[in-house]
């Protein structure tokens, strides 16, 4: 079946610390993948995406992720996490390889960022 | 601003009465998607469409209506609220082709008692 792991819940770090968030996808297809953020009461941001070319791709707020076709992996990371950055975040895939845009969501990682 | 909206924000039912979220958005984007969004379960679809006059279900569509008249509106119709349907529920819409994900809109907080 076609899933996305989010497999940590609740993550949190001191402010200037480096991040990283962990997505495990399973799909057949080339995927075409996203993460996205929510801060409290808001609805959610695109990050950044991946649907081709170099596995390391560049998004706002100084995120970046890897996607690794081998483990499944698409982990955003941070390298310096600033206290405005504690919010929800979402793995998606895109499922359009099978003819639709429906998205699978992971079930969101919570970070927290102590000062 | 361009983007989605979706109309209210807070909304409190008593079990077993109807009500509309309504969704618009003016980017005239074909794809238009509901999504519920509940504690430790993400977010799951509940329907979505394809353009006007065109829908289909999602993961979770028991107990919700649509129907896509326009491009721009997408409405999601529940007809008998239950408690379960107390969620905080999300539209979105993009391109047809597109590579820039879905844009969300703010969110319904949806509390049935």
């Amino acid at each position: 079946a076609q899933s996305v792991t989010q497999p940590d819940i609740h993550i949190t770090v001191s402010e200037g610390a480096s991040l990283e968030l962990r997505c495990n996808y399973s799909y057949g297809a080339t995927p075409y993948l996203f993460w996205y953020v929510q801060s409290p009461g808001q609805g959610l941001q695109l990050l950044l995406k991946y649907f081709s070319g170099d596995t390391l791709v560049q998004g706002i707020k100084g995120f970046e992720a890897e996607f690794k076709r081998s483990q499944s992996s698409f982990n955003l990371r941070k390298p310096s996490v600033h206290w405005s950055d504690a919010a929800e975040y979402f793995c998606a895939v895109d499922r359009r390889g099978s003819g639709t845009y429906k998205y699978i969501f992971g079930t969101g990682t919570r970070l927290k960022v102590l000062a | 601003n361009a983007g989605v909206t979706q109309t209210p924000k807070f909304q409190v039912l008593k079990t077993g009465q109807s009500m509309t979220l309504q969704c618009a958005q003016d980017m005239n984007h074909e794809y238009m998607s509901w999504y519920r969004q509940d504690p430790g379960m993400g977010l799951r679809l509940i329907h979505y469409s394809v353009g006007a006059g065109i829908t289909d279900q999602g993961e979770v569509p028991n107990g919700y209506n649509v129907s896509r008249s326009t491009t721009e509106d997408f409405p999601l119709r529940l007809l008998s609220a239950a408690p379960s349907q107390t969620s905080v529920y999300f539209c979105a819409s993009t391109r047809r082709g597109s590579v820039d994900g879905y844009t969300f809109g703010s969110g319904t907080r949806l509390t049935v008692v």
